[in-house]
């Protein structure tokens, strides 16, 4: 079974520039969620999607958006980088069960840095 | 979402038993207890949840006391390899499986 991959490892950009993101969920997950981290701090939830529809946001502007594709990987895009985007980004996916609060499976993260 | 409240940091040393408690006073019926254990530069990693009671697996185990306000998290007989941040988190069907990161706890484990 193939785990969570995200790609690239590291980025670097500029101020105004955009970026996208890309996650590869695990083998027989639907639903891919997106997580910013900051450094020192934890985790913060950006979106989610499931079956190829967002399922609900965190707190971050509309220049922070994204897709899932039918084979259910995933990317992030965010547009007008800003100095504050700097963090790791985190990719994790899931089983969206109806009746349980599933186990989230996250992958290494893309280190975003906006110069 | 129920807000919890942990220690930012604890230290231990290799061979002993460390203990995590984490507050979250405002848990909803249906919210479930998970922690997620990270090392630097990986994402968090899933190690243990629990409704009520305890539960125990071949990681850690998890105390939850029938009140449910608070829960504490054992790793028994730490290693180096322990040394990471733990997060406690609360959250339900209501959570949609977004999950709520506080700031974690950031354990050292010396030699």
């Amino acid at each position: 079974e193939t785990g969570v991959t995200q790609s690239p490892t590291h980025l670097i950009k500029t101020r105004g520039q955009q970026v996208t993101l890309r996650c590869s969920s695990q083998s027989g997950h639907n639903t891919v969620s997106w997580y910013q981290q900051a450094l020192g701090q934890g985790p913060q939830f950006i979106f989610q999607y499931y079956r190829e529809e967002e399922n609900g946001r965190g707190n971050f502007p509309p220049r922070f958006s994204g897709l899932q594709f039918p084979n259910y990987s995933s990317e992030l895009n965010v547009n007008a980088l800003e100095l504050d985007d700097s963090a790791l980004y985190l990719c994790a996916s899931s089983r969206l069960a109806v009746s349980s609060y599933n186990e989230q499976f996250f992958g290494p993260g893309t280190r975003l840095t906006v110069l | 979402l129920a807000k919890t409240t942990q220690p930012i940091s604890m230290d231990s040393y290799e061979g002993q038993e460390v203990n995590i408690t984490c507050s979250h006073n405002n848990i909803a019926t249906n919210d479930y207890i998970t922690w997620y254990q990270q090392f630097p530069s990986q994402g968090p990693r899933f190690i243990i949840q629990g409704y009520k009671t305890k539960v125990t697996n071949e990681v850690a185990s998890l105390f939850i006391p029938a009140d449910r306000k608070s829960s504490t998290l054992s790793l028994p007989r730490v290693s180096l390899s322990d040394t990471a941040v733990y997060y406690c988190l609360v959250g339900g069907k209501a959570a949609g499986n977004k999950l709520t990161f506080g700031g974690g706890t950031r354990v050292l484990v010396k030699p």
